[in-house]
């Protein structure tokens, strides 16, 4: 019954490879986020979609690519893997438009390129 | 631009008072939010408050907020072992987006 599922957990791959990360969330909400926390714990925003429509995309590069097949799920895709790269992504949800806002978080798929 | 800031390192002693502080720059800020990441886990919302209130107190957790000064402090009281973690405010202002502190890492020994 986990409310946002992230897969997968832990990801180890090589530099220059594409990967993707899947999030699905079961709250029935419309607003869904990818952040980003460096070695140095600092998490920031990269992408948000509400009802499959990116509504906020930070400065993040070109080789990142979200995916909204459904209002449920939020993928990230990874162009050409960098060392920089690495990182724990985290993936979370809300209502959107509600006034309270209260996002949910993922458990986070750590990252480690090589 | 927005911009939230924490002290990084907090060290108590069991049974005491923690004093979580945290300063920020947007105005309008709607919802200011404290979250606890625990070693190798994700994000848990612990409580938020209304940027029209001044205080709100849930169980051992008291968040002040002084909307004048853009402060935001937490405070956990009768700390215990299981309160170290690090503690993230955010806040949220006219977007969807939340901003995050860099995080205040609370360590509580015996």
């Amino acid at each position: 019954d986990t409310a946002v599922s992230q897969t997968p957990k832990y990801l180890v791959t090589q530099m220059g490879n594409d990967k993707s990360i899947k999030c699905e969330q079961n709250l029935g909400h419309d607003t869904m986020y990818w952040y980003k926390q460096d070695s140095k714990k600092f998490l920031k925003i990269m992408f948000s979609y509400n009802n499959k429509e990116l509504i906020i995309n930070e400065t993040v590069p070109n080789r990142f690519s979200p995916k909204s097949p459904d209002k449920a799920h939020l993928n990230l895709h990874i162009n050409s893997l960098e060392l920089g790269d690495s990182a724990v992504y985290f993936c979370a949800s809300s209502h959107g438009g509600s006034t309270i806002e209260t996002q949910y978080f993922g458990p986070g798929t750590r990252l480690l390129v090589l | 631009g927005e911009d939230v800031e924490q002290s990084l390192f907090l060290s108590v002693r069991e049974g005491d008072s923690s004093v979580i502080n945290c300063t920020y720059t947007d105005s309008s800020s709607t919802y200011l939010y404290w979250y606890k990441q625990e070693p190798g886990a994700g994000l848990q919302l612990l409580t938020y408050i209304f940027s029209n209130m001044d205080m709100k107190q849930d169980q051992r957790l008291t968040v002040l907020l002084n909307k004048k000064d853009k402060h935001l402090s937490l405070r956990i009281a009768d700390t215990q072992t299981g309160d170290s973690a690090i503690y993230f405010c955010a806040e949220k202002g006219n977007t969807d987006k939340l901003i995050f502190g860099t995080g205040t890492r609370l360590q509580v020994f015996p």
